[in-house]
């Protein structure tokens, strides 16, 4: 079974800095899909960044951007010149290709980021 | 282009009452995903529709919950009865397929048993 692990449950970032988000999953997949979704107070969900995980480039996402480690099983969100607007849940989650869950995201249990003035 | 619609957004019943969710998913998506997230922590799946077809349904605790998409459009998710340890925050997400499409999310129902 698929796993994703949040290992930082709270962050905080001063306005305009740069903070990195990690994550780490555990799966025997070779080809899968990586995302990560921001959940601000209002609840609504919302698509950040995926990655591909057969493709070696890193996404990017204007100031988003992903350090994709597929050896290491990491995936970590960089948020440069961060806005308060991107105070938030940041969740990891993870997507399998093959099998009778294809398709389903696991998530990890978040990281709550807040953004300082 | 209107989003995921859910209702109520809120809603607080005695234990043991049945309970009812709707969502309206985005025109023309055809899966349909319906997520439980407890306090603190990430989503999880309890059931994916195909169209009308409930596809994954093997998180659903069969013996409470219950969902059915009429028509490959709207769907609902019942618990009766409802327990104390229901009390979460019920999601309802559509895509116009799997893998890479990308999974748009309702605000969600609160639901809170006393």
């Amino acid at each position: 079974a698929q796993t994703v692990t949040q290992s930082q449950p709270e962050m905080s970032v001063q306005e305009a800095e740069t903070v990195t988000l990690s994550c780490t999953y555990d799966t025997s997949e070779s080809n899968y899909y990586l995302f990560w979704y921001k959940q601000p107070p209002s609840r609504q969900m919302i698509l950040v960044i995926r990655q591909e995980a057969y493709k070696q480039q890193n996404a990017t996402e204007n100031r988003f951007s992903v350090n994709f480690q597929k050896a290491a099983k990491s995936f970590s969100l960089k948020i440069s010149d961060s806005q308060l607007g991107d105070t938030a849940m940041y969740f990891c989650a993870f997507m399998k290709l093959r099998g009778g869950s294809q398709g389903n995201l696991i998530f990890g249990k978040g990281t709550k980021l807040s953004v300082k003035p | 282009e209107a989003g995921v619609v859910q209702s109520p957004r809120y809603k607080i019943i005695e234990k043991k009452q049945p309970v009812a969710f709707w969502c309206n998913p985005i025109s023309g998506h055809n899966t349909l995903y319906w997520y439980l997230q407890n306090l603190g922590q990430g989503p999880e799946l309890l059931i994916r529709y195909e169209n009308e077809e409930a596809v994954d349904d093997s998180q659903l605790p069969k013996d409470r919950f219950s969902a059915e998409r009429l028509k490959g459009v709207d769907s609902t998710l019942k618990i009766q009865p409802a327990e104390l340890g229901d009390s979460a925050v019920y999601l309802c997400a559509s895509s116009l397929g799997l893998r890479l499409n990308e999974q748009f999310f309702g605000p969600g129902t609160r639901l809170t048993v006393l």
